[in-house]
């Protein structure tokens, strides 16, 4: 079973200010990774899917990077909002197993008004 | 829409009695598997499919059957239920392993 880690597990910022957590995963056999927001109630929406070493990703106010050699990836999230709280999820998936995801426990980021 | 739909979105069983949980795609998804979610540990393979008539097991299949008679359909079956297997619920698909529609998530509670 593959070790898919994110850091912290649960983060309580104020409105407006910035943040970022971290996802590490096997630097061997890397396929691709993933970007999950997880309000409860719905489901786990991708926000990102990252492919190659040194990849930046963007979405409004949040982005992402990726360095698959040391085998981590890092989320931020810019000016937070209270509608950015929610379980940000990473899913890695490796070559040689299809299209297997192995989740993290993710980050419960709470932004408070 | 494109959409992956599970039913029941909430579920309360005693131990023993057999379920279903239903999960149906309409993107014609040849891939589409099952995920549990329990405090602490993040979503876990519960069973794969490939394609139809192809099913393998995940990382915690003990308990569950699933099958696969159609490509838009992907049931998940509990036999006999049992308080361990009280957990949220989720049924994915994809074709190109990039990007994974999910459904809602089903609440099971076994008493």
């Amino acid at each position: 079973i593959l070790n898919v880690e994110q850091s912290p597990q649960s983060l309580h910022v104020q409105e407006g200010d910035s943040t970022n957590f971290t996802c590490s995963f096997p630097s061997s056999n890397f396929y691709a990774l993933h970007w999950y927001r997880w309000e409860t109630a719905k489901s786990p929406e991708a926000l990102f899917v990252m492919t190659l070493n040194g990849d930046e990703k963007k979405k409004g106010r949040i982005s992402a990077t990726l360095n698959t050699k040391e085998g981590y990836s890092y989320l931020y999230i810019k000016g937070s909002q209270p509608e950015d709280s929610a379980t940000y999820l990473c899913a890695f998936i490796g070559p040689g197993s299809a299209r297997q995801l192995t989740f993290g426990s993710g980050t419960q980021l709470t932004v408070l008004p | 829409e494109a959409q992956v739909t599970q039913n029941p979105r909430y579920l309360i069983t005693v131990t023993g009695k057999k379920l279903t949980v239903t999960c149906s795609q309409n993107m014609n998804h040849e891939y589409m598997s099952w995920y549990r979610q329990d405090p602490g540990l993040g979503l876990r393979q519960i069973y794969y499919s490939m394609n139809v008539e192809v099913t393998d097991k995940g990382d915690v299949p003990e308990g569950y059957k699933v099958s696969r008679k159609e490509k838009r359909n992907f049931p998940l079956i509990l036999e006999s239920p049992s308080p361990n297997q009280t957990s949220l619920y989720f049924c994915a698909s994809t074709s190109t392993g990039l990007l994974f529609f999910f459904g809602q998530g089903t609440r099971l509670t076994v008493v």
